[in-house]
């Protein structure tokens, strides 16, 4: 299975947006709408911010948007803060012999 | 509260093998799919294996196909894996992870340990 492409790093300044783009294959991200973005601290587990390409879980900010269109979702954040400086991970259901799962290689966020 | 509890963790020469197990509580168990997710030092998440809740279906990535057996014990309340044959790029954070509903393989975990260190060196 390959991971997902994902830019290595994005920054913005506080209360800007910024949005990350996740690449894949028909095979995954354009074949099905089970794609999920994970938050990252360090040190810490990853938190789940967003499932099913758009869906926020409870208690997520609606500040976090997802979206998708062809062979690449995304994730928005409005309204940076600074407690949102952390890796994100996007990750999607990929077809094969056998179900299987996929992430990306992760994004750096860095507010400024 | 829901929670997972990763042990089993630890040093390990390579070609030896492991068995981590996770302990859930909070929730309950029989009713979830279990994940269990890798992170290398410093790299990004890599997906291992996923449990069916009652065990009768298990999936696996190629990097760990034929060497890693997922299980569980749902009286335990307990996932487990083992891990053969290690290889020193299986050294990683290992983090058990429950499915998002009940009875379904989605691939959505909202709920993680706090992920146990192994570490495979000579």
């Amino acid at each position: 299975q390959s991971a997902l492409t994902q830019p290595a790093s994005v920054s913005g300044s506080p209360g800007q947006s910024i949005t990350i783009s996740c690449t894949g294959t028909s095979s995954d991200v354009g074949g099905y709408n089970y794609v999920s973005w994970y938050q990252q601290h360090p040190g810490k587990a990853p938190k789940l911010m967003i499932y099913d390409v758009s869906n926020r879980p409870s208690g997520v900010s609606n500040r976090f948007s997802g979206s998708k269109s062809g062979n690449t979702a995304s994730l928005t954040i409005s309204g940076l803060q600074a407690e949102d400086e952390a890796d994100y991970y996007c990750s999607s259901y990929t077809s094969s012999s056998t179900p299987n799962w996929v992430f990306g290689g992760g994004t750096k966020l860095t507010v400024l | 509260q829901v929670q997972l509890v990763e042990s089993g963790g630890g040093v390990v020469q390579p070609g030896r093998s492991l068995r981590l197990s996770c302990a859930a509580s909070g929730f309950t168990f029989s009713s979830y799919a279990m994940h269990w997710v890798r992170q290398a030092p410093g790299k990004g998440l890599e997906w291992v294996a996923v449990i069916s809740y009652d065990g009768s279906n298990k999936y696996y990535a190629d990097s760990v196909k034929g060497r890693f057996t997922i299980s569980r014990d749902n009286s335990k309340n307990t996932l487990y894996l083992q891990m053969n044959s290690l290889r020193a790029e299986d050294t990683a954070v290992y983090y058990c992870a429950r499915e998002e509903e009940p009875f379904t393989i989605f691939g959505v975990v909202p709920i993680w340990g706090q992920g146990t260190l192994v570490t495979v060196s000579s």
